[in-house]
């Protein structure tokens, strides 16, 4: 059974780091693409950032471009997500997602982890 | 930045067909994916690559994509099928999602 994770949310003073966990079971973690989206409260989904299998390539969405670094263990089947100089814009819940890509070479995000909550707050 | 509009809201009575559409410039040239999100829970991929379907997901979803507009529809709507629905295309290795459509049920 396919499971991720997340954890290390909470409540982080503007300006603060914070880093996120996903821990990822039931798959071969090395084969997958990754990526973080999150989700503001009462908002729609805004995609966050992606990470290759290898870990060598990543992207990020503009308004994380420069705070955020998007990292992966495949040794650990772990994905992480370093948020640093937090914003109040920044509260929301993080998903970790898997991406799963056709050998056509189209994508889907395929399994999504249960989410963890970022707060930031003074 | 490429964008995808998806209305607010849809209502729809049960036994009836629901229509969530996604509109995006050229959006007919990708590949749009759908995911439904009920209150406090995680999305789940209902439909890809326009038109399938992932295991587990019922047939009466289903999917199309032409032009600037993609389309979610279910037959035969159900009350568990009232959420949040989300399209999202890819814009090379970027991810990006409509702002969410709620259907409700009544």
């Amino acid at each position: 059974e396919v499971q991720l994770v997340e954890s290390g949310g909470g409540l982080i003073q503007p300006g603060g780091s914070l880093r996120l966990s996903c821990a990822v079971s039931g798959f071969t973690f090395s084969s997958y693409e990754m990526s973080w989206v999150r989700q503001a409260p009462g908002k729609g989904l805004e995609w966050v950032s992606y990470i290759s299998s290898s870990g060598k390539t990543t992207y990020y969405a503009d308004s994380v471009k420069g705070r955020f670094t998007i990292s992966r263990d495949n040794s650990k089947n772990s994905l992480y997500l370093q948020m640093n100089s937090l914003r109040a814009e920044d509260t929301a819940v993080y998903y970790c997602a898997r991406i799963r890509t056709d050998s056509s070479g189209y994508s889907r995000l395929d399994y999504w982890g249960q989410g963890t909550l970022v707060t930031v707050s003074s | 930045s490429y964008e995808l509009t998806q209305p607010p809201s849809v209502s729809v009575s049960p036994g009836q067909t629901a229509s969530i559409t996604c509109s995006g410039d050229k959006l007919g040239d990708k590949y749009a994916c759908w995911y439904q999100q009920k209150p406090g829970q995680s999305p789940v991929l209902v439909i890809y690559q326009d038109t399938k379907r992932p295991s587990g997901i019922p047939e009466r979803f289903s999917g199309s994509n032409s032009g600037n507009t993609a389309t979610l529809t279910i037959n035969g709507t159900q009350a568990m099928d009232e959420a949040d629905y989300f399209c999202q295309a890819w814009d090379n290795r970027d991810v990006v999602f409509g702002g969410g459509t709620k259907l409700t049920v009544l």
